[in-house]
Parts: C-alpha cells; structure tokens; sequence
C-alpha cells in the first residue's frame, strides 16, 4: 500500500515564528503536492513538484515556500506564521492518475 | 475564481437511499473528473473517476453520471449506508501533470 506521512498531526504556533511541515512518502513518486483545507473552500493547491529540486506555484503560494531535496520528502514552510493560515494540510503524492493522501496536519497559529 | 462548483454543502439521507452529489465545471479542457471521499481524521482517498469519452461508470454502489454538455458531473451512492457518512469531494483536471481543481466539498451523513 502507498503511505503518505505526515511529521505532525496537530501543531501549534505562535505568531511570526517559522514553521516546516514534513512529508514523506514511500512509493519512489515524482510528483507531490501540498494542499490546505478549510470549511467551505475545499482542497487549495499551494505548491507542487514533479521532481526532486523542481517546483512549481499553485494557486495560493502567498506566504508559503518548499523544499524537496530527496525525492521521497517534500517540505512545506511558512516564513513568518500568521493567523490567517491556521488551517489543515493535506500533502499528497501521485501516481498515474491517483493522488495518495497523508492524514493531514492541523495547525493552528496563535 | 471557482472553476468546479459543487453541491450541496450537505447531505442527510435515510439508510438504504440514494446519495446524489453534483459538480459543474467550466473549463472545457478538463479530461479527467474523480470524486474523492474523506472520513474524518483521514486524508481524502479517490474513490471513483471517470474521462469525458463515457457517459456513466458505475463501480459497485458508486457511480458518476456525466453530461458533456452541460459540463456536469455527479456522484450518486445507490443503498447508502452509515459506512459512506464522509466528506465527498469532486475535482477535474486537464491532461498532462493532473493538477487537480477541488469543489468545495459536500458532508454526507447517511442516518440509521
């Protein structure tokens, strides 16, 4: 079976400070993609990459950057947290036609 | 700009009813349309997709009805059970890398 991890299942932080989210998946895929998922908004895409060092800008990139130097793990960080993305994070990996998806990271910024 | 629109937000049904979800897209280049089905706590999983060139694709008690023209598609959930109570989500995507468009998602609950 693919397993998408994910390092947290609920974090907290404070205002301004800098945040990492780790995923890992076990399946050799190229592409993974990190997602935030609110009430009434769905699944936003944030950034994706096809490859390891490759990037690419999804549809809400404002205040995020990532980082994916192995191909298995695929970062997400947050410069400078602020309220406004207290959220849930889904990452994701793909195969095919398929995207797999890790069990999400809650994080609330205070 | 919400490119795939769904509904409703939510969804109580008798068991053994019919579930029916519905998604309307705009861009006509989207090939490729799954519905993905979330429980609580997990991440969400796709359960069934289907492609332009059929107009339905039934996989147990699930199926997705799609309608070219209309540029539609829905999910119905034939029998529901308390089983499927979950967060159903629909998305499309246009060849190549499949980045999907996500709806806005809809919150089954199937009651005894």
């Amino acid at each position: 079976d693919v397993k998408v991890t994910q390092s947290s299942r609920y974090l907290v932080k404070r205002t301004g400070e800098k945040v990492f989210l780790e995923c890992v998946q076990d399946m050799d895929h190229e592409n993974m993609f990190w997602y935030r998922q609110d009430p009434g908004l769905g699944l936003r895409l944030i950034y994706f990459s096809y490859d390891v060092k490759m990037k690419e800008k999804g549809d809400i990139p404002e205040g995020y950057s990532v980082s994916r130097e192995k191909k298995e793990r695929f970062s997400l960080i947050l410069e400078s947290a602020s309220t406004n993305q207290t959220s849930m994070y889904l990452c994701a990996s793909r195969k095919t036609d398929t995207q797999y998806f890790g069990p999400g990271t809650r994080l609330t910024v205070l | 700009q919400q490119q795939v629109k769904q509904s409703p937000q939510s969804l109580i049904v008798q068991k053994g009813g019919i579930s029916i979800i519905n998604c309307a897209y705009e861009n006509t280049a989207f090939d490729y349309f799954p519905w993905y089905q979330q429980f609580p706590g997990k991440g969400p999983a796709l359960l069934i997709a289907i492609r332009p060139d059929v107009s339905e694709k039934k996989e147990g008690r699930f199926t997705i009805s799609f309608n070219k023209s209309a540029k539609q598609f829905s999910l119905h959930i034939m029998d529901s059970q308390p089983g499927d109570s979950a967060t159903y989500f629909c998305a499309a995507s246009k060849g190549g890398f499949q980045k999907l468009v996500f709806g806005t998602g809809t919150r089954l609950l199937v009651s005894p």
